[in-house]
């Protein structure tokens, strides 16, 4: 198994620019999670979805962020307009009736630095 | 008051000794409880669910639980360079599988 697919790994842009993030989760998983990772605020649920459908999406900051999953083998994340305050990791993870339930399988991560 | 609260460390462990992390949450209504590793720049890994009070061994590792407290504990038995990581706790109080993760702790252990 591939594992959860994240891209790009790495993406510098400057203050204004749109960012798009994209992760593949794993084939078969039903549910899929975005969280941001900083020093300072330490990992953070931003969206969940659930059969496609978005669950909770309290976590997202502000408008500038939206997520959206087109089929169960797609998602991105969107921050338009970027902003400095938005560098961090970006993680997508996913879990399923296939991995027991439970348990959250973590892409590599998307490092987002705006400049 | 956070949601899941850790020390944020570093711990610091001899190699071979035993390391004891520990977790607190506020959600009495919780069931499900995690330890993740996360290796510097790396994701996180799940290494132990526990979801009954009492322990849970796997390999070097235990996770123990006390709801009534509302504690969860992780041991690391003979500690090795290679368990040197940020350990997450991660708990889920809901119905459909949201995680609050602590800070996370981390453990150096030294040769």
């Amino acid at each position: 198994d591939a594992g959860v697919i994240q891209s790009p790994r790495h993406e510098v842009t400057e203050m204004g620019q749109e960012v798009t993030l994209r992760c593949k989760p794993i084939s078969g998983h039903n549910s899929l999670f975005w969280y941001r990772q900083t020093m300072m605020r330490g990992l953070e649920l931003l969206i969940y979805f659930n059969n496609n459908v978005p669950i909770d999406d309290s976590g997202m900051p502000e408008d500038r962020f939206s997520a959206k999953m087109p089929n169960a083998s797609f998602s991105t994340l969107k921050i338009q307009p970027s902003e400095p305050r938005d560098s961090a990791v970006y993680f997508c993870a996913s879990s399923g009736v296939a991995a027991g339930g439970e348990t959250q399988y973590f892409g590599p991560g998307t490092r987002l630095l705006v400049l | 008051q956070k949601e899941v609260e850790q020390n944020s460390g570093p711990l610091s462990v001899p190699e071979g000794a035993i390391a004891s992390l520990n977790c607190t949450y506020s959600d009495r209504g919780s069931q499900s409880f995690f330890w993740y590793r996360q290796y510097s720049g790396k994701s996180p890994e799940l290494i132990m669910s526990i979801y009954s009070n009492g322990d849970k061994e796997d390999g070097r590792f235990t996770a123990q639980l006390n709801k009534a407290s509302q504690y969860v504990s992780l041991l690391i038995r003979d500690s090795q360079p290679s368990d040197s990581a940020t350990y997450l706790c991660a708990v889920r109080g809901g119905s459909w599988g949201k995680l609050q993760f602590g800070a996370g702790t981390q453990v150096v252990v030294t040769p």
